[in-house]
């Protein structure tokens, strides 16, 4: 079954903490995705990665191919960094998966002041 | 530039009334389009994608439809809403492996 796990389910800091974020996945893929939902719902995409590492501005996302995990950073957190934060991936399907992704269940992350 | 437009942005539905959500994209052609929903407190779960005009995938059993009338425009509809369909629900649109557009989202509630 493809599954996609994501750590921790809520996560509380002070601004200025390292915060991270953990997703592992089940099976291999083709691509994961890190993407960003505010309190209206709107979704944001922030990185697409299928291997090494990817960082824009204060956010660092990597991946580990072998152990199906990938990680997002936040250097020097911020309240306006309070969101929903997904991960998620593309299983290989070969020709059949159009690109359909599978999404973890969200981390809720609160930056206190 | 590729946009993606959702309507409504919210709306609220008594059981049994019908439902139509309008997603069209702009700044592409031939897009891969899919509708997504995430109930309260769950992840978001694909609901249908596209191809291409009149083809439609269906990825889980349900109460809703989805039709592709034009090559820039996704519908999803159901003929009697139930509780269960509240949620929030967004297109997307993928083109390629790096390059994902999701749209602003449409809050359904029904009462």
């Amino acid at each position: 079954k493809n599954e996609v796990e994501q750590s921790p389910q809520n996560l509380t800091a002070q601004e200025g903490e390292f915060i991270t974020i953990n997703c592992s996945y089940s099976v291999g893929i083709s691509a994961l995705h890190w993407l960003q939902q505010h309190p209206g719902g709107g979704i944001v995409s922030l990185f697409m990665l299928s291997s090494g590492k990817k960082k824009h501005g204060r956010l660092i996302a990597t991946i580990n191919i072998q152990e199906k995990h990938s990680s997002l950073h936040i250097t020097a957190s911020h309240p306006r960094d309070s969101a929903v934060y997904i991960c998620a991936v593309r299983f290989n399907a070969g020709g059949t998966s159009y690109g359909k992704l599978t999404f973890g269940q969200g981390t809720i992350l609160t930056v206190h002041p | 530039s590729q946009t993606i437009h959702q309507w409504p942005a919210t709306l609220v539905q008594p059981v049994g009334s019908p439902l139509s959500l309008e997603c069209t994209v702009e700044g592409t052609s031939n897009p891969n389009l899919y509708w997504y929903r995430q109930a309260a407190g769950r992840g978001l779960q694909l609901l249908f994608y596209s191809v291409g005009i009149g083809q439609i995938s269906s990825e889980v059993p349900q109460n809703l439809s989805a039709s592709r009338p034009q090559d820039r425009q996704f519908i999803l509809s159901s003929k009697k809403l139930l509780l269960s369909d509240s949620g929030f629900y967004l297109c997307a649109w993928i083109a390629g492996a790096d390059t994902q557009y999701f749209g602003p989202g449409t809050r359904l509630t029904v009462l």
